[in-house]
């Protein structure tokens, strides 16, 4: 089956602490993104990548960085610069970059800075 | 409107009713709207892309409508049932990359 596999589904950190969320598709897929979601808010974009080592920043992007070394792959890691990383993240992709595009996501993952 | 907004936030609703609600967004620069379902613990899933003003798209007892000149859509659900409890969001294009998204209605249907 075709899809966007997210990992972990949870995930704790310390204050200080950076950590890595994988997103993996293998929907051949050339565009992938990063979504933030907090309470009573839409989705924002943190970043997005629309072909292999090119990315973007999105609305959000301080205190988050990542990498598209592969195709399938664009992992996000929250740095200890992003002053309120609890919440949940979702990773999506689209055949191409550009609207009109419909994007596939995948099932998060909840960030809790303890 | 310069963002997309949707309401209300949340609506419960008897097994068998039928709802509605709204998603607002800026008519100005219109491309496309997308409508999705988010069940708990699951992907968002794509459930209408709609573009043209006046459409009317449907899938099984869920249809949407589109007004592009005033900004607006309707997502119906017809005889609710507890399977269409989820989180449905909208999503208009803003410029040529960005999807921007409503808050969601999250919709809760009691048995």
């Amino acid at each position: 089956d075709g899809g966007i596999t997210q990992s972990p589904k949870y995930l704790f950190r310390k204050e200080g602490q950076n950590v890595t969320l994988s997103c993996e598709q293998n929907l051949n897929h050339d565009a992938m993104y990063w979504y933030r979601q907090d309470p009573g808010q839409g989705l924002r974009l943190i970043y997005y990548s629309q072909i292999v080592n090119d990315f973007q920043k999105g609305d959000i992007a301080e205190g988050y960085s990542v990498s598209r070394e592969k195709k399938e792959s664009f992992p996000l890691t929250v740095t200890s610069a992003q002053k309120n990383p609890t919440a949940f993240y979702l990773c999506a992709s689209s055949i191409v970059l550009g609207r009109g595009n419909e994007q596939f996501f995948g099932p998060g993952t909840r960030l809790t800075v303890l | 409107i310069l963002n997309v907004e949707q309401s209300p936030q949340s609506l419960h609703v008897q097994e068998g009713d039928s709802t509605n609600f709204t998603c607002s967004f800026p008519s100005s620069n219109f491309y496309a709207l997308h409508w999705y379902r988010w069940e708990t613990a699951k992907s968002p899933e794509a459930l209408f892309v709609m573009t043209l003003n006046g459409d009317e798209k449907k899938k099984g007892r869920i249809s949407a409508t589109l007004n592009t000149k005033e900004g607006y859509s309707y997502l119906y659900i017809k005889g609710s049932q507890p399977e269409d409890s989820a989180t449905y969001l909208c999503a208009s294009w803003i410029g040529d990359y960005k999807l921007s998204f409503g808050a969601g209605t999250t919709v809760t249907v009691r048995a």
